[in-house]
């Protein structure tokens, strides 16, 4: 079955520091990815996907992520975090065959100022 | 002009009570979904309709019963609630069923007690 895995379930940084959020997904077809963000009390927003083409996708807010498709992987990365991206950041997968927009657990981000 | 709308934003019943949420969504997207989110903030699919036909029902109790009168909407109907119901609820819409980014509503949270 298809499948999403984060391995970070609750991150604590410093402004500035770097960021790399890991998710993995289990699915050998065509897959779309992407990541979501939710901003506390708020709904998920598209923060970046990756539907084919350059593996390195860049987003909003200064994020980006790279897929791997030997290592089934879509990490998300920020270079330098501010405290305004404390949020809940969820990887997702849609299989070409399900069409089912699948999540991973989700990742708790908390930036100190 | 909220792209996809719920109502009501948050909901406290009794346990044994039936409620319903709306949601609508004007981008004329073709797919709406519903997803969960517990209080560990998972998200799951709970119902997929593609122009207003149910292409995704995960298991979901029957209690659960999705209704979409056209395209643009999909409410969703809870019959004897129960206190493990309690959770956010999320609307999404896409443009087909396979492949493109959901846009999400601003989340119901429901509060069974």
């Amino acid at each position: 079955a298809q499948s999403v895995s984060q391995h970070n379930h609750h991150v604590i940084l410093s402004e500035a520091a770097s960021l790399e959020l890991g998710c993995n997904y289990s699915y050998g077809g065509t897959v779309n990815l992407f990541w979501y963000v939710q901003y506390p009390g708020q709904h998920l927003q598209l923060l970046l996907k990756y539907f084919s083409g350059d593996p390195l996708v860049k987003g909003i807010k200064g994020f980006e992520a790279e897929f791997i498709k030997s290592k089934f992987s879509f990490n998300l990365r920020k270079p330098s975090v501010q405290w305004s991206d404390t949020a809940e950041y969820f990887c997702a997968v849609i299989s070409g065959n399900t069409g089912k927009l699948i999540f991973g657990q989700g990742t708790t981000l908390q930036v100190k100022p | 002009d909220t792209a996809v709308s719920q109502t009501p934003k948050y909901l406290v019943t009794q346990m044994g009570n039936d409620k319903s949420i709306k949601c609508e969504q004007n981008l004329g997207h073709d797919t709406m979904y519903w997803y969960k989110q517990d209080s560990k903030k998972f998200l799951k699919i709970m119902f997929s309709y593609n122009n207003k036909e149910l292409i995704i029902n995960e298991t979901v109790p029957n209690r659960f019963s999705p209704k979409s009168p056209d395209k643009a909407h999909l409410n969703l109907h809870i019959n004897s609630l129960e206190l493990g119901d309690s959770a956010v609820y999320f609307c999404a819409s896409s443009p087909r069923s396979q492949g493109s980014e959901a846009f999400f509503g601003q989340g119901t949270r429901l509060t069974v007690v």
